[in-house]
Order: C-alpha cells, then structure tokens, then sequence
C-alpha cells in the first residue's frame, strides 16, 4: 500500500513568510507526527496527532509553529513569519498501535520529507 | 530532555565484517527501542524495534537490548557497502509521550 506522502518536497521561501506543509499518512493510522532536522543534527520532535486531537504539543519551537489533523487523516504544519533558522527538513510519520501490542509500541513509519529553506 | 547517546562515528568496516552500532539512554522508563537508517538526503527507514531483553535477529540484522545497563546494539553481519549509511537509534515511552526520541545517529562506511 501507498506509504506517508508529504508535499511539497522543497520550499524556499524569504523571511517572514507564511508557509504550510502537508502529510498524507498510511491510511487507518490514526497516530501521526511531525518532526524536524536540521543539518547535522538530530530528529526533533515537535508535535503528535492522536486522531484529530494533539495530546503533545511540547516540541514546538515557538508560538510561530502550529498544527492541525482533519478527518483523523491529513495533517498541515503551519510556519508563521519564517526565520532563517527554520530551515531544516520536515517530516511526517504514521503509525498504528499493534494490535494486543503495549502502548507505545506502534511502529512510526517515515514520509519522505519537506525541505524548507528560508532565504 | 531524556537522552539518547549514538557515537557519531564515522565507523568504517570491510565488506563481509561484523558492524557493531551502540546506543545508550537515560530514561528508565523507555519501553520501545527501534533502529532506522537514513541514507543521505532520504528518511529514516525502519530497520528493526525490540521491546524486551535480549537479542532479536531479522535477516542479518540483530539487535540487544539490555535495559539494566540501559544500552541497545545494532550487528550487521556480512556488511555490504550498500548498508553505508546513518544509523539512528530512537527509544520511546510514556515519559515522551511515545513520540520518539532519536540519537544524532552513527555513520557507517563499509569499504569494499
């Protein structure tokens, strides 16, 4: 079956622009998250979706940064007023919870990524 | 922030050699251990998890957990140099909400 998909796949932007990413996750996966790495850093968390509802929100970098699910499906992650130090690649992961599995045991599967650049 | 500690590496082994790829945490509450590799310019794709001590094989693949030293270990076997890529190291559990929290990862060069 089709896997995560995020678009777009680059983004330049200028400095102080408003812009939206988009994850499309496996579907029937109701977990979905967002994450961010910037160049030779690790993977920061910024936010998970359970359903439509967003339990943590404990990673987001700033009040500039905010997110949304609809239909408990597609996710948007909205950049406000861009800086130079948002640049970085997004991505996106689903998951399910195995069934009989121990919560925190579903498997994230990746999306290929946003690469944000803001000159 | 609960950590997860990857040697960066690069870690070179010939073609055909044992990789061995170590990885530390510090949060005794962490129940799921997973490794992804991440080829340059791509995105983490799983390779493995492992929930319980001990040794889990997939293929040629093996991971170790052992959540008393708090410690979990990547073996390749019979490396190729397609498996030269980032290996990271990510754990989760109720302490980080499940979502999950990666090492910096180790670099992996296998030579022909």
């Amino acid at each position: 079956g089709a896997g995560v998909s995020q678009s777009p796949s680059n983004k330049v932007t200028e400095k102080g622009k408003d812009v939206e990413l988009r994850c499309d996750p496996i579907s029937g996966h109701t977990a979905l998250y967002w994450y961010r790495q910037s160049l030779g850093q690790g993977l920061e968390f910024l936010i998970y979706f359970q359903g439509n509802s967003a339990p943590d929100k404990s990673g987001l970098p700033s009040d500039r940064f905010s997110a949304e699910r609809t239909g408990g499906s597609v996710s948007t992650l909205t950049i406000q007023r861009t800086q130079q130090e948002d640049s970085a690649v997004y991505l996106c992961a689903s998951s399910t919870p195995i069934s009989g599995g121990a919560v925190g045991t579903d498997t994230q599967y990746f999306g290929p990524g946003t690469r944000l650049t803001v000159l | 922030q609960k950590e997860v500690e990857q040697n960066s590496g690069p870690l070179s082994v010939p073609e055909g050699a044992i990789a061995s790829l170590n990885c530390t945490y510090s949060d005794r509450g962490s129940q799921s251990f997973f490794w992804y590799r991440q080829y340059s310019g791509k995105s983490p794709e799983l390779i493995m998890f492992i929930y319980s001590n001990g040794d889990k094989e997939d293929g040629r693949f093996t991971a170790q957990l052992n959540k008393a030293s708090q410690y979990v270990s990547l073996l390749i076997r019979d490396s190729q140099p397609s498996d030269s890529a980032t290996y990271l190291c990510a754990v989760t559990g109720p302490n980080s909400g499940y979502a999950l929290n990666f090492g910096k990862g180790t670099s992996l060069l296998v030579t022909p």
